[in-house]
């Protein structure tokens, strides 16, 4: 089982609909959450954090977390074609120096 | 922000070359790391350091070393180049206050 889980996708949606990534996690302990977003041929880029159970927004983004479930989850509102790029769930386990574990990224793909 | 920057963006080396990439930080920050990116491989981690000259293995340690002799430049060396090596190669660098900031990416070639 790896450690941090994505559906690789690509996921469709039309411009202006919510986007739903999701991202589950195998070890219990972690304590932190990120998802990073990454254009093509470009390095990744953190878009939110969230460290404690329940929602957390940002503009048209929001990130949930459910430590019970070990499911951490990102929205998009009203998509833009601009929205489109491969979206990395990463974890970092409270016992680690700052290492994130990271999925291996949703490709997301908004249509206009 | 945090300006991590990598010392080429793109490179092209021979099999069996020596290999030096390049990561510099701007804000003192404590953790620096290396990972390497490839189509559905993911980011997979090579070595991190948490403090000058320490160094700690990542996942995919071998036929790659590092050095941190000062704070801010973490230097991922490939002491014999392969075809196997041919990546996208990602610095990044954090400490408590700051979470993970990449650098733009070194995307190297192995011929």
């Amino acid at each position: 089982q790896k450690e941090v889980e994505q559906n690789s996708g690509p996921l469709s949606v039309p411009e202006g609909a919510i986007a739903s990534l999701n991202c589950t996690y195998s070890d219990r302990v972690s304590q932190s959450f990120f998802w990073y977003r990454q254009y093509s041929g470009k390095s990744p880029e953190l878009i939110m954090s969230i460290y404690s159970n329940g929602d957390k927004e940002d503009g048209r983004f929001t990130a949930q977390l459910n430590k019970a479930s070990q499911y951490v989850s990102l929205l998009i509102r009203d998509s833009q074609p601009s929205d489109s790029a491969t979206y990395l769930c990463a974890v970092m386990k409270a016992s680690n120096t700052g290492k994130l574990i990271f999925g291996q990224g949703t490709t997301l793909q908004v249509k206009p | 922000d945090v300006k991590v920057t990598q010392s080429s963006r793109y490179l092209v080396k021979r099999t069996g070359e020596k290999v030096f990439l390049e990561c510099v930080q701007d804000m003192d920050h404590e953790n620096m790391f290396w990972y390497r990116q490839d189509p559905g491989l993911g980011l997979r981690l090579i070595y991190f350091s948490y403090d000058v000259k320490m160094k700690e293995k990542g996942d995919i340690p071998e036929g790659y070393s590092v050095s941190r002799e000062k704070k801010e430049r973490f230097s991922l060396i490939l002491e014999s180049a392969s075809t196997n090596q041919t990546s996208m190669y990602l610095c990044a660098s954090s400490d408590y206050r700051d979470p993970f900031n990449f650098g733009p990416g070194t995307r190297l070639t192995v011929l």
